[in-house]
């Protein structure tokens, strides 16, 4: 049993150019999120993926930033024109259903990302 | 605006005693709540829940109580360990939407 992964682990740009992040959910999940966490604050969410479905997203995520999950499996984070505001932790999470135990989220290790 | 809240940015507890760590929310629609610890580079990992038709939840070590009309739940990890040293976040969901909430942790040091 796999957990979710997250690739690159870490991630130093130039303010200005483009990064782009991967996540893997746990297999059967058909739910994904992503965070950013920021030092000294918990996780702050962006944005969600029901299946291929992008159902919410956070007044965080502002225009520079895209998420894709295309076949409804891995899911992708695009930041274009880094600002270094944008240097954090982004995280991934995964969940089977809503409601009840099912609605527990479970986070991957993460991508940190730098912006010099 | 932050709704939930962990007032106590860090707690240092002797191992074999009990580490209580709070967890106070605004939000009357949150109906889900969780307990991650986090590991410094790592993502946080799930520890329990609890969904707000009940007030008490035990795994193991772990039990988290929750008053509904305080809106105010806590984490007791009885015996505390010195592997349990690590940041511990409280989460809440609510019927609204499905994003997490976070608090912004609380540090805990279990000294041997």
């Amino acid at each position: 049993d796999t957990g979710v992964s997250q690739n690159p682990r870490h991630k130093i740009t130039k303010r200005g150019q483009n990064v782009t992040f991967r996540c893997d959910p746990i297999s059967e999940h058909n739910r994904l999120y992503w965070y950013r966490q920021t030092l000294g604050q918990g996780p702050e969410f962006l944005t969600y993926f029901q299946n291929e479905a992008q159902l919410e997203k956070s007044r965080l995520l502002s225009d520079r930033f895209s998420a894709e999950r295309p076949k409804g499996s891995f899911s992708t984070l695009e930041i274009q024109r880094t600002e270094q505001g944008d240097s954090a932790m982004y995280l991934c999470a995964s969940s089977l259903r809503r409601g009840g135990p099912g609605n527990t989220q479970y986070f991957g290790p993460g991508t940190r990302l730098t912006v010099l | 605006d932050q709704q939930v809240k962990q007032n106590s940015p860090s707690l240092s507890v002797q191992e074999g005693r009990i580490s209580i760590l709070n967890c106070d929310y605004t939000n009357s629609m949150f109906d889900y709540f969780l307990w991650y610890k986090k590991y410094p580079a790592e993502g946080p990992t799930f520890l329990i829940s609890i969904s707000s038709i009940k007030d008490k939840n035990e795994d193991g070590r772990f039990t988290v109580f929750l008053n509904k009309s305080a809106k105010h739940l806590s984490l007791h990890i009885v015996p505390s360990q010195p592997g349990d040293s690590a940041v511990y976040f409280c989460a809440a969901s609510g019927t609204s939407g499905y994003a997490l909430n976070f608090g912004k942790g609380t540090s805990l040091l279990v000294t041997p």
